[in-house]
């Protein structure tokens, strides 16, 4: 069981620029997530999904673009980086959904530079 | 809109010293509370749940509390060793909506 991972660890982009930052679980999971973690700020929801089709905006979504074709995956797409959007990303995934119990699994990160 | 407040912000303590972190919360209506441990460059690793229905969690030599109707929760560490050192992050969870409080950096000194 790999668990939730994610793909680069590490990328450098300059401002205008377009990537996907991928992320994949093994576990099954329904519920799927994209955070940025920011100095200070703990971190912040930007797009969550509850199954494969279905997907709905977090706490911080402009700027970013995701979509949700198989239960396994789960892309984050910066259309035109920016400067503001230098960030570490964490994808998480969680079980059993909807309920008191529900855990978050998060992947390792991708450290990500906009110049 | 769910705010999670951690205090203090950083902590250093020597070596076999218990602690207390605080995290506090804005709405009460909550399905769970997360406490995370982050280790600097890493992701984030689960320490303990308290369900909304509960009032504390342990595991080894840490123990959760949780008081939905004051927004408060504590995370006690006994017996610090210098491998307790990182951030530790607090997260409530609402439906379908998870929010995280800004960390308390840990240092436990030798």
């Amino acid at each position: 069981n790999a668990g939730v991972t994610q793909t680069p660890k590490f990328q450098v982009l300059k401002t205008g620029q377009s990537m996907t930052l991928q992320c994949a679980q093994d576990m099954n999971h329904e519920y799927m997530s994209w955070y940025r973690q920011d100095p200070g700020m703990g971190l912040r929801l930007i797009h969550y999904s509850v199954g494969a089709g279905i997907t709905d905006q977090g706490e911080v979504p402009n700027g970013y673009n995701v979509s949700r074709s198989t239960t396994e995956d789960f892309p984050l797409r910066l259309l035109s980086a920016a400067p503001s959007q230098t960030s570490v990303y964490f994808c998480a995934s969680s079980y059993p959904r909807g309920t008191t119990e529900e855990t978050q699994y998060f992947g390792p990160g991708t450290r990500l530079l906009v110049l | 809109k769910q705010e999670v407040t951690q205090i203090p912000a950083a902590l250093s303590v020597p070596e076999g010293e218990n602690l207390v972190l605080n995290c506090s919360f804005t709405d009460s209506a909550i399905y769970n509370l997360q406490w995370f441990r982050q280790d600097p460059g890493k992701g984030l690793t689960s320490l303990l749940l308290i369900q909304s229905s509960q009032r504390e969690q342990t595991s080894g030599r840490l123990n959760a509390s949780l008081d939905k109707s004051s927004g408060r929760s504590t995370l006690y560490i006994a017996a610090s060793q210098p491998g307790d050192s990182a951030t530790y992050l607090c997260a409530v969870l609402n439906n379908n909506d998870m929010r995280f409080g800004a960390g308390t950096r840990l240092t436990v000194k030798p």
